[in-house]
């Protein structure tokens, strides 16, 4: 099946430093993917929607100059937490549809990040 | 707008016993349904969906039908094993974007 991977895994970060999470389709092209952030014990939040040779559409309450997405080809989507504080501690998750498979997400594993 | 609810967490079951995760939604259209579960530490997997009214998901002996009269998309699994504790989470989708998830349900399963 369709693979979604991201990078890093895990990371731990000082606090007001910058943090870049890769998230890439393996096999497939993915001209939408999104963005999730995920608290201990709770829900997927949708953050933003990123959009292929175009800007990403954040959800109400997302800081877009804190969280910057870009989406540079299409297998591959960036998010970059800017001036990271402890509360942006967090599972970071992302999401690509695949065409041909009707309206079926593929998830990629997660990031954590801690910041310290 | 759209939103999912599922049962509260969390549920624990003993192996072989029969399980049944509750979720309905709300939605302007006829949006396709989800269960994902997520395994500790790791991220989503599909587990099975509905596209439309009266279809059966199945995969590995969890099922669910999707009932447009009742909003409801009921996870059931007649015998479960310690292998599929995990958070369960039903969703929803309209025109395969926007993702909009239940709050998730904890399952234990003791052997």
């Amino acid at each position: 099946g369709a693979v979604v991977s991201q990078h890093p895994s895990w990371v731990i970060c000082k606090s007001g430093t910058s943090v870049k999470i890769e998230c890439r389709s393996l096999d497939f092209q993915a001209t939408t993917m999104f963005w999730y952030r995920q608290f201990p014990k709770q829900s997927l939040m949708l953050m933003a929607t990123s959009n292929e040779g175009s800007k990403a559409t954040y959800e109400q309450g997302v800081e877009k100059d804190k969280f910057l997405i870009n989406h540079a080809s299409l297998t591959l989507s960036t998010l970059t937490v800017t001036s990271a504080h402890p509360e942006d501690s967090s599972f970071y998750i992302c999401s690509a549809p695949t065409s041909g498979s009707g309206d079926t997400q593929y998830f990629g594993p997660g990031t954590r990040l801690t910041v310290l | 707008g759209d939103s999912v609810t599922q049962m509260e967490g969390p549920v624990t079951l003993s192996e072989e016993a029969f399980l049944t995760i509750n979720c309905t939604y709300t939605a302007t259209g006829y949006p396709s349904l989800f269960w994902y579960v997520q395994y500790p530490g790791e991220g989503l997997q599909l587990l099975l969906k509905a596209t439309k009214a009266d279809d059966k998901g199945s995969n590995k002996g969890f099922e669910a039908t999707y009932r447009k009269e009742t909003t409801s998309f009921h996870l059931e699994k007649g015998s479960v094993q310690v292998s599929d504790s995990a958070v369960y989470f039903c969703a929803l989708s309209e025109h395969g974007q926007n993702f909009v998830f239940g709050p998730g349900t904890r399952l234990s399963v003791l052997p």
